[in-house]
């Protein structure tokens, strides 16, 4: 069975400061990815997912993630986090075949200060 | 298209009474999921349905029921709520996956705030 890790519980960056939050998932096969994004009294919204090909992905509001097999990870990055990003943060990882639904990390709760 | 909706949004419960959260989605998804939210536990699984008249156990199934008699609706149920059943509970629905991807991208829901006093 799959799981996920997301080491760092909240993070606080200055807005306009770059951001990595970090990912690490456990699967046997190659894996597929999300993160998912959840602001205050609000459903989880889709950032961005890898399934193949290009390990660099592009998501929504300016985010990327990389896959990198040999680390087991699938970090999310932003350049310059503005005030709204401000929220939890939620990575995934489904599994190939099956019915198996996404398993999901804890999240990371990000806070932005000026 | 409304995605996925539930209601109610909040409610307040007596220990011991019973209701029926629904979930309701538009795009014509095999899959739904039932969530609950608590501070530092993340996101655990509570039951989900594969398709219409089928559902499966996840990791937190104790003290709730769920029926899934029509593809669009996925129904969650306390048949006697207790205080540790506070959340907020989400819903979430998804395509089977295509090709090999057991499921694809999950929609979720706006959420119902439980209070089970």
């Amino acid at each position: 069975a799959q799981s996920v890790t997301q080491p760092d519980i909240h993070i606080t960056v200055s807005e306009g400061a770059s951001l990595e939050l970090r990912c690490n998932y456990s699967y046997g096969a190659t894996p597929y990815l999300f993160w998912y994004v959840q602001s205050p009294g609000q459903g989880l919204q889709l950032l961005l997912k890898y399934f193949s090909g290009d390990t660099l992905v592009q998501g929504i509001k300016g985010f990327e993630a990389e896959f990198k097999r040999s680390q087991s990870s699938f970090n999310l990055r932003k350049p310059s986090v503005h005030w709204s990003d401000a929220a939890e943060y939620f990575c995934a990882v489904g599994a190939w075949g099956g019915n198996t639904p996404l398993v999901f990390g804890k999240g990371t709760r990000l806070s932005v200060i000026a | 298209n409304a995605g996925v909706t539930q209601t109610p949004k909040f409610r307040v419960l007596k220990t011991g009474q019973s209701m029926t959260l629904l979930c309701a989605q538009d795009m014509n998804h095999e899959y739904m999921y039932w969530y609950r939210q608590d501070p530092g536990m993340g996101l655990r699984l509570i039951h989900y349905s594969v398709g219409e008249g089928t559902t499966a156990k996840g990791e937190v199934p104790d003290g709730y029921n769920v029926s899934r008699l029509k593809k669009q609706n996925f129904l969650l149920g306390l048949e006697s709520a207790a205080p540790s059943q506070t959340s907020v509970y989400f819903c979430a629905s998804s395509f089977r996956g295509r090709g090999q991807p057991s499921t694809d991208t999950q929609y979720f829901g706006p959420g119902t705030r439980l209070t089970v006093l």
